[in-house]
């Protein structure tokens, strides 16, 4: 069965620090993987996806990588700002045809000014 | 832009009652999903469709059922409401990336 980690569960930076979320997951075998942001008490809103042939996606200061061999995914965030925290998800889907994903439990960001 | 809305963002609800969580999407998409989320759980998924009048069991269907009569419109419908479904309902849609809705607070007192 398939499993999805995060770690850290919470970090906090300075503003204009660099940094990396880590997701990890146990069956190599994905489709694809999407990173979410969350905002308090809100839905959730797609960051970028990566599909399983891909190595990375980038979407201005967010860029996200995929080793599907090590079961492996970062999301880099350049330049932090106070306006980055929220919590960070990842989620692997594992097959083309019903688009279930299977979810992490969530990096909560603290970028402070 | 992609628009998925649930019909409320805050809902209190007694035992027993039975409730329906609407969830509609703008964008054509066949699959829709409906998620529960909670502190320590993470997502979890209910139920999901990928066509009209078609459902398929997530990874917690118990005590839930779901209706979906057109594309755009995908209902979940908990038949007995009990204290250990209050939670953080989320609905999604699209054919790749998944679209969010706002989601739905419950509280079933």
């Amino acid at each position: 069965k398939q499993e999805v980690t995060q770690i850290p569960a919470a970090l906090s930076v300075p503003e204009g620090e660099n940094l990396v979320l880590n997701c990890s997951f146990t069956d190599s075998a994905i489709y694809n993987l999407q990173w979410f942001r969350q905002d308090p008490g809100k839905g959730l809103t797609s960051l970028l996806l990566i599909q399983s042939s891909q190595r990375e996606q980038t979407s201005g200061r967010l860029n996200a990588s995929l080793d599907k061999s090590s079961g492996r995914s970062t999301l880099y965030i350049a330049a932090s700002q106070p306006g980055d925290s929220a919590t960070y998800l990842c989620a692997v889907r594992e097959s083309s045809n019903t688009g279930k994903l299977i979810f992490g439990q969530g990096t909560t960001l603290q970028v402070k000014p | 832009d992609v628009k998925v809305t649930q019909s409320s963002r805050y809902l209190v609800k007694r035992t027993g009652e039975k409730v329906f969580l609407e969830c509609v999407q703008d964008m054509d998409h066949e699959n829709m999903f409906w998620y529960r989320q909670d502190p320590g759980l993470g997502l979890r998924l209910i139920y999901f469709s990928y066509d009209v009048k078609m459902k398929e069991k997530g990874d917690i269907p118990e005590g839930y059922s779901v209706s979906r009569e057109k594309k755009e419109r995908f209902s979940l419908i908990l038949e007995s409401a009990s204290t250990n479904q209050t939670s953080m309902y989320l609905c999604a849609s699209g054919p790749r990336t998944q679209y969010f809705g706002p989601g739905t607070r419950l509280l079933v007192l």
